[in-house]
């Protein structure tokens, strides 16, 4: 079963914010949401994650609901680069917990 | 500059070969990944290494096989046995196998006909 919903694709224009959503309804206290992206033909990239509080690097913010239940990504300033699939992913921290990657978004960043 | 290399970017088999792929890590971490991604999908778990000498069978093992002699290395091998080879491959690795950040190489595009 997946953990996490995406829609499958979203665009946006340069220059304004991208939001994209992800839904984790069933995730435990211990998961942490983490988001990737994928720029084509290349190998995904760390964005951030989260476990309860918001959270904002270089790259981009964290919003996490209250109740955990859904969160979404916000690139402040979405470039023509942004173009990719962004995967979000709930995981426990414990050795043996590998990150699922289900379809993700597409996220195209138009002029 | 630290990071994974992978080699080469695109491969070509004829079917029924076994075809190994590289995957070299300078970045001095203890875990190691492959992926499988086929087209419009997510990536799929093929084998993980949390240290030399040990590795383990993710969701989609079959037909496939590794080794971890060195730290810096994880070669992939898709034997004849996998039945849908084609596909890109991707290596990673992370501090350790808890960590939050896996860093990954640029891929391998397998295509066996």
């Amino acid at each position: 079963d997946a953990k996490t919903t995406q829609p499958p694709s979203m665009d946006c224009a340069e220059g304004r914010a991208a939001n994209l959503p992800c839904n984790h309804s069933t995730i435990s206290g211990n998961e942490y949401v983490y988001w990737y992206r994928q720029i084509h033909s290349q190998g995904p990239q760390y964005i951030i994650h989260g476990l309860k509080n918001n959270e904002t690097n270089e790259m981009a913010s964290l919003i996490i609901t209250e109740d955990r239940k859904s969160s979404t990504l916000i690139l402040p300033h979405a470039t023509l680069r942004d173009t990719a699939v962004y995967y979000c992913i709930v995981r426990a921290n414990n050795a043996g917990n590998m990150l699922t990657f289900g379809g993700g978004t597409r996220l195209m960043v138009k002029p | 500059d630290g990071g994974i290399t992978q080699s080469p970017k695109y491969l070509f088999r004829k079917e029924g070969q076994n075809v190994t792929l590289s995957c070299e890590q300078n970045l001095n971490h203890d875990a190691m990944y492959w992926y499988r991604q086929d087209p419009g999908q997510g990536l799929r778990l093929i084998y993980y290494s949390q240290i030399v000498n040990d590795f383990q069978k993710g969701d989609i093992a079959e037909g496939y096989s590794v080794s971890r002699e060195k730290k810096e290395s994880f070669p992939l091998t898709v034997t004849s046995a996998q039945k849908n080879p084609t596909a890109f491959y991707l290596c990673a690795s992370s501090l350790r196998l808890a960590a939050y950040e896996q860093y990954f190489g640029p891929g391998t595009r397998l295509t066996v006909t």
